[in-house]
């Protein structure tokens, strides 16, 4: 059974880079049909996706984040991760990590993460 | 970027009655690669549904998903008490997009 958790400041203050981590265990994290993925819900609203990665560190983001977000692995720890940069209120969401299942370009998200809230408040 | 609608917004059903929630789509969704989450107050997503009609690992059989092209639907056809949640579809024929999500609650 696959898991993910994410881990990292549940506060961040206007303008700095918010740094999230998300760690996978039960499954195998370099298996090539799938992506890594941060999700995030805005509270009280929907589900936006903020990118993802593959083991070999190709990377897809949405663009309505306008490159403030970088999405990094690391195959040691069994980890990836999330920084968004230039943070403001706006961004005040829970974040989820997610495992995507993939057999194209794209793909669902099969496994999640039990979420992270990050405040951006001064 | 493909944008998904879903209705109705909110559904209001008694257990053990049918639900249709419907997922329409601004352009054709490749493939049909169309995906249905459930969300509890708290809890991540869930996933039910994928590739339009297949449902997931675990999910019960009252689940079921249709549709082609732009128009898609989740039906539920007895309601459970833990069915009672909001639903979101998702395509990944593009860039992923969600819809907004349509809640099932108690009458």
């Amino acid at each position: 059974q696959v898991q993910l958790q994410e881990s990292g400041p549940g506060l961040v203050k206007p303008s700095q880079t918010q740094s999230l981590t998300c760690t996978v265990s039960g499954g195998s994290f370099s298996s090539g049909g799938f992506y890594w993925s941060w999700v995030r819900q805005h509270p009280g609203k929907g589900l936006e996706w903020i990118g993802y990665i593959h083991y070999s560190g190709k990377t897809y983001y949405n663009p309505s984040l306008k490159s403030r977000a970088t999405i990094l692995v690391d195959m040691s720890k069994n980890q990836f991760s999330l920084k968004l940069s230039s943070v403001t209120a706006a961004d005040t969401a829970v974040y989820y990590c997610a495992r995507v299942y993939t057999s194209g370009w794209h793909g669902f998200f099969d496994y999640w993460g039990q979420g992270i809230l990050v405040t951006v408040s001064s | 970027e493909v944008v998904l609608t879903q209705s109705p917004g909110t559904l209001s059903l008694s257990p053990g009655e049918r639900a249709t929630l419907s997922c329409r789509a601004s352009q054709s969704v490749t493939s049909n690669y169309l995906a249905w989450y459930k969300q509890k107050p708290g809890q991540a997503p869930r996933l039910l549904i994928f590739g339009a009609s297949s449902r997931a690992t675990g999910i019960p059989d009252r689940f079921s998903g249709s549709g082609s092209g732009t128009d898609f639907t989740l039906t539920i056809s007895r309601l459970e008490p833990e069915d009672f949640a909001v639903y979101y579809c998702q395509q990944y024929g593009t860039s992923p997009t969600f819809g907004q999500g349509t809640k099932v609650e108690i009458k």
